[in-house]
């Protein structure tokens, strides 16, 4: 099946630092996802992205699906932002309803 | 809208047992997937359903099942509990695009 990788897998940060997150995938994808997972285990949605560029608010992210990766984004990084962002795929075959999610990043951001 | 709902929030139950955990999807949304995460696995796929049919299953044993109905509320089974069922249980639903999960179930088998 897909695999996906997420690097790195840790970061440590200070308030108003910025940080970009990587997902590298190893097959075409029909759905990519971006999310934030809170300390009460919520999976908070971030970008729907299988593809091109999307931003909201401090918060950015890229797919290039030809070389199958993409980037997450945080600028001014805030002590909310502390959790683990998950990438997930579905890939291009009949993965119907099926996301894979790579094993995720720590963010730790200090004040 | 509201988003998708899971009960119970929390349950303990022993090895042997057996449990159903239920998810009400986002209205309007039929397809609906279930995950199991760990910290030793992370998050898994269980098992998706659209429309009452299972259109997709991950690599678990026969002791879990689910099923859809036809208000598109989905609940899971887990029967004869082991210790390493322990573990988050979380829905998603789906308008066969983007994916939104509930606050999910955590499970402690003792």
């Amino acid at each position: 099946g897909i695999q996906v990788e997420q690097s790195p897998p840790d970061l440590i940060l200070q308030e108003g630092a910025n940080s970009t997150l990587r997902c590298n995938f190893s097959d075409s994808v029909n759905n990519l996802q971006w999310f934030h997972q809170n300390p009460w285990g919520q999976l908070i949605n971030l970008f729907y992205i299988p593809s091109g560029t999307k931003q909201n608010g401090r918060l950015s992210a890229t797919t290039v699906a030809t070389e199958r990766y993409s980037l997450l984004y945080i600028s001014s990084s805030q002590t909310t932002d502390s959790g683990v962002y998950f990438c997930a795929v579905e890939d291009g075959g009949t993965s119907y309803g099926k996301l894979t999610f790579g094993q995720g990043t720590i963010l730790t951001v200090h004040p | 809208k509201a988003g998708v709902t899971q009960t119970p929030r929390y349950l303990i139950k022993t090895r042997g047992q057996q449990v159903t955990l239920s998810c009400s999807p986002i209205s309007g949304h039929r397809s609906v997937s279930w995950y199991q995460q760990t910290p030793g696995q992370g998050l898994q796929f269980l098992f998706e359903y659209f429309s009452e049919t299972q259109r997709n299953k991950g690599n678990f044993p026969g002791r879990f099942s689910g099923r859809q109905f036809s208000n598109s509320r989905s609940e899971m089974n887990v029967s004869t509990l082991e210790l390493g069922d322990s573990a988050l249980y979380l829905c998603a639903s789906s308008d066969d695009t983007e994916q939104f999960f509930g606050p999910g179930t955590r499970l402690t088998v003792l």
